[in-house]
């Protein structure tokens, strides 16, 4: 069975810039996370996705946004990108019925800005 | 807030040497607490969850328990391949995202 999958795998965008970074959730899943892992710090939550609609968001900026599509893959778009933005970027899928539990992460995009 | 704060940031150790990974937590109601490890460059990967005080579950040379504050993840005998950073997270009763720890950084030497 395949895992969460994310692309790309890597990005580099200048300030000013804005960067796409998609996501596919384990089959069955409807739930996704997104996580933001900047070097040397731990993940910080971005954004939660469940059914389509975004549910809940961390502490960032409206600059930073997504969506699911009807299949409950993801997008997650940082507008106006900053240095301090650099980080790799993890997406994670659970079972929606559960609404605990594990969350299961892809590989991350790592995103630099210049 | 919760807060989960993890110790010691790095730990070096020898092939065979065992160890224990602190890490503590502050939530309003605990739903589930949760151990990954990361390999540099990748995703967390899923190792244990446990739910309430007392709890224990085990996975080759890793255990993992919990209490009330805090929970400590057990290594026997470790290899070389079991470096990496062990990361902690928990669920509060109120939330579905998880908060992260930053992290213990688990050096084996052979």
């Amino acid at each position: 069975e395949a895992g969460v999958t994310q692309s790309p795998t890597h990005l580099i965008k200048t300030r000013g810039q804005q960067a796409t970074l998609r996501c596919s959730p384990i089959s069955g899943h409807t739930s996704v996370y997104w996580y933001q892992q900047a070097l040397g710090l731990g993940l910080q939550f971005l954004l939660w996705y469940d059914e389509g609609e975004e549910r809940n968001r961390g502490n960032f900026p409206p600059r930073f946004s997504g969506r699911q599509f009807p299949n409950y893959s993801s997008e997650l778009n940082v507008n106006a990108l900053e240095l301090e933005d650099s980080a790799l970027y993890l997406c994670a899928s659970r079972l929606t019925i559960a609404n605990t539990g594990e969350l299961f992460f892809g590989e991350g995009s790592r995103l630099t800005v210049l | 807030e919760d807060q989960v704060t993890q110790s010691p940031e790095a730990l070096r150790l020898q092939e065979g040497e065992s160890s224990s990974l602190n890490c503590s937590y502050t939530v309003s109601g605990l739903r589930g607490l949760f151990w990954y490890r990361q390999d540099p460059g990748k995703g967390p990967e899923f190792l244990f969850t446990l739910y309430s005080a007392g709890e224990e579950k085990e996975k080759e040379r890793l255990k993992a328990t919990l209490t009330k504050k805090e929970s400590f993840l057990h290594i026997t005998a470790p290899k070389p391949e079991d470096s990496a950073t062990y990361l902690c997270a928990v669920q509060d009763t109120g939330r579905r995202a998880l908060t992260f720890g930053s992290g213990t950084r688990l050096q084996v030497q052979p």
